[in-house]
């Protein structure tokens, strides 16, 4: 139990355009979704933390209009990267909780951008 | 803020015991976790204790935690070369309503033949 997936695994796209990085919980339902960055070989940042049917709440340094984040259901959050440039180059990690009615964050497996 | 301390790296040979430890500043944490990462992948949630536990076995993974002292350590038992992985603690306090994570920078494990 308790599996996160995400989609695409891996994204290049052009400056200018924008991405879109989906967040399922396969088999509970996440009250919460997080979404985190992660720059090579340092920790985890954390972007924002949405919660299903409400706005997104952002860390401070986390541009809202750049990164939208969209969570419609309770097993799907939406991650878009707007108008992307090449130092949104990352990767990119969601998780969720809610399962067991404990805190205990799930993760996904991460979405590696590069934008040319 | 809080913060979560952890050595960089670790390097032991394969069937021997390998401790990575963790210390932290927040003193109304309530769950520590450990996870581990592979590259190119996401995090894997290993194991986590709650604050007002000392011990928590499974397996061949042992965590310990020293609430007076902030520190928390996880022991994996016959290293294999398979646990070659970055790996990250992490703290929660549930006192807000979001439980937010805080990582540290996270070992990498390097077991050697």
């Amino acid at each position: 139990g308790a599996v996160v997936s995400q989609h695409p695994s891996r994204v290049i796209c052009k400056s200018g355009t924008s991405v879109k990085i989906e967040c399922r919980s396969l088999d509970f339902q996440a009250t919460t979704m997080f979404w985190y960055r992660q720059f090579p070989k340092q920790s985890l940042m954390l972007m924002a933390t949405s919660n299903e049917g409400s706005k997104a709440t952002y860390e401070q340094g986390v541009e809202k209009d750049k990164f939208l984040i969209n969570h419609a259901s309770l097993t799907l959050s939406t991650l878009t990267v707007t108008s992307a440039h090449p130092e949104d180059s990352s990767f990119y990690i969601c998780s969720a909780t809610g399962q067991g009615g404990t805190d205990t964050q799930y993760f996904g497996p991460g979405t590696r951008l590069t934008v040319l | 803020g809080e913060d979560v301390e952890q050595s960089l790296f670790l390097s032991v040979r394969e069937g021997d015991s390998s401790v990575i430890n963790c210390t932290y500043t927040d003193s109304s944490s309530t769950y520590l976790y450990w996870y581990k990462q592979e590259p190119g992948a996401g995090l894997q949630l290993l194991t986590y204790i709650f604050s007002n536990m000392d011990m928590k076995q499974d397996q061949r993974l042992t965590v310990l935690l020293n609430k007076k002292d902030k520190h928390l350590s996880l022991r994996i038992a016959d290293t294999q070369t398979g646990d070659s992985a970055i790996y990250f603690c992490a703290e929660s306090n549930s006192g807000g309503s979001n439980y937010k994570l805080t990582f540290g920078k996270g070992t990498l494990l390097t077991v050697n033949p």
